[in-house]
């Protein structure tokens, strides 16, 4: 099965913190993707990387930035946090090939105060 | 870009009856439809998907039609159980790269 972990549960940073979600995945899938999930608006993606080094921004990338150095590892950044960045934070992933499903790790609930 | 739609945002059935949930998207070059299922505390899981070669695929309870005409894509559960109360999420794939837009999510609650 595919395992897609993100490193936090729960995380309480204060506004103006630089913080760092980490996800990792075991199937040396090519595509991750970073998502923020809000009550009433879905999942809204924030970047999404199809290779090393590679980034592309997503619908809402203000606010964040990310890093892939490694294929198997996607770290979403939050340059100096802020209180409307509190939500739940969805890291996916997904083989090259085209149609194939994106699996998610069971999310980090991020709170700014 | 591609706008997905899913209506209504809450059903409720009774145990035993069939939940159908529907979603429009707005792309026509849009070819590849997942559905994703989430328990309170998880992450979405897939549950069933079709690619827009295919009218109709079906797992067991559940089943999902496409009509790529009227561009819309339903998920339907037959013999519903308690555990199907989640909140559901359709997705279509637009381009390259694997990225999905997802509808807003459903919450489909299931009374015993």
């Amino acid at each position: 099965d595919v395992k897609v972990t993100q490193s936090s549960r729960y995380l309480v940073k204060r506004t103006g913190e630089k913080v760092f979600l980490e996800c990792v995945q075991d199937m040396d899938h090519e595509n991750m993707f970073w998502y923020r999930q809000d009550p009433g608006l879905g999942l809204r993606l924030i970047y999404f990387s199809y290779d090393v080094k590679m980034k592309e921004k997503g619908d809402i990338p203000e606010g964040y930035s990310v890093s892939r150095e490694k294929k198997e590892r996607f770290s979403l950044i939050l340059e100096s946090a802020s209180t409307n960045q509190t939500s739940m934070y969805l890291c996916a992933s997904s083989a090259d090939r085209g149609g194939q499903p994106q699996h998610f790790g069971d999310g980090t609930r991020l709170s700014i105060l | 870009g591609e706008n997905v739609e899913q209506h209504p945002s809450t059903l409720s059935v009774q145990e035993g009856d069939s939940a159908v949930i529907k979603c429009t998207y707005s792309d026509s070059a849009s070819n590849y439809f997942p559905w994703y299922k989430q328990e309170l505390g998880k992450g979405p899981q897939l549950i069933i998907d079709i690619r827009s070669n295919v009218g109709e695929k079906k797992d067991q309870r559940i089943a999902v039609t496409l009509n790529k005409t009227a561009k819309h894509f339903s998920l339907h559960i037959t013999e519903t159980q308690p555990e199907d109360s989640a909140v559901y999420f359709c997705a279509a794939r637009t381009g390259a790269n694997s990225k999905l837009t997802f509808g807003k999510g459903i919450t489909l609650s299931v009374r015993p």
